[in-house]
């Protein structure tokens, strides 16, 4: 059964620093990773989507790696600032999405 | 566009009441689902369609129905309330299936049952 866990569970980091949140899988037989934002009271939007084949995808100051060998994918924010401050979801795809829990992000001004 | 929008935004419901969350997308997606989010825990999926007429269970369907008449609409229906079901609920959609395309979701229902 895949399992999907996010740790930290929460994170505080003084705004302008660079900071990396992890995702581990324990299938490593999946089609596609995703990481999401969710924004208090708010739903989920979609940041950024790895393919099984990709290594990496990146958005403007966001970039998501995947290693399925070692069923691990990180997220890396460059120069964070007070409006990166969410809960970041990362899910992988086995004919459905699987969340983990989530990391709690906080950056302070 | 208005994306996924989900009605009503909060509910308290007494045990053994009925009601449905309503789900609308104006993106034209085929694929449509449901989720439920508890504290400290992933989204878990409870119905999801991959187009009007056609709905399948997800993780964990019990208590809850679906029904899926048209492309735009995917209302949940639970029946008969109980205190496990309290939590927020999340309706997605996406163009292609097996999350190959990004999930758009609504802002969620807060439902609480007492």
């Amino acid at each position: 059964k895949q399992e999907v866990t996010q740790i930290p569970a929460a994170l505080s980091v003084p705004e302008g620093e660079n900071l990396v949140l992890n995702c581990s899988f324990t299938d490593s037989a999946i089609y596609n990773l995703q990481w999401f934002r969710q924004d208090p009271g708010k739903g989920l939007t979609s940041l950024l989507l790895i393919q099984s084949s990709q290594r990496e995808q990146t958005s403007g100051r966001l970039n998501a790696s995947l290693d399925k060998s070692s069923g691990r994918s990180t997220l890396y924010i460059a120069a964070s600032q007070p409006g990166d401050s969410a809960t970041y979801l990362c899910a992988v795809s086995q004919g459905k999405l699987i969340f983990g829990q989530g990391t709690e992000l906080s950056v302070k001004p | 566009n208005a994306g996924v929008t989900q009605t009503p935004k909060f509910r308290i419901l007494k045990i053994g009441q009925s009601m449905t969350l309503q789900c609308t997308q104006d993106m034209n997606h085929n694929y449509m689902y449901w989720y439920r989010q508890d504290p400290g825990m992933g989204l878990k999926l409870i119905y999801y369609s991959v187009g009007a007429g056609i709905t399948d269970k997800g993780e964990v369907p019990n208590g809850y129905n679906v029904s899926r008449s048209t492309t735009e609409d995917f209302p949940l229906r639970l029946e008969l309330a109980a205190p496990s079901q309290t939590s927020v609920y999340f309706c997605a959609s996406s163009y292609i299936g097996l999350g190959n395309s990004p999930l758009h979701f609504g802002n969620g229902t807060r439902l609480t049952v007492t």
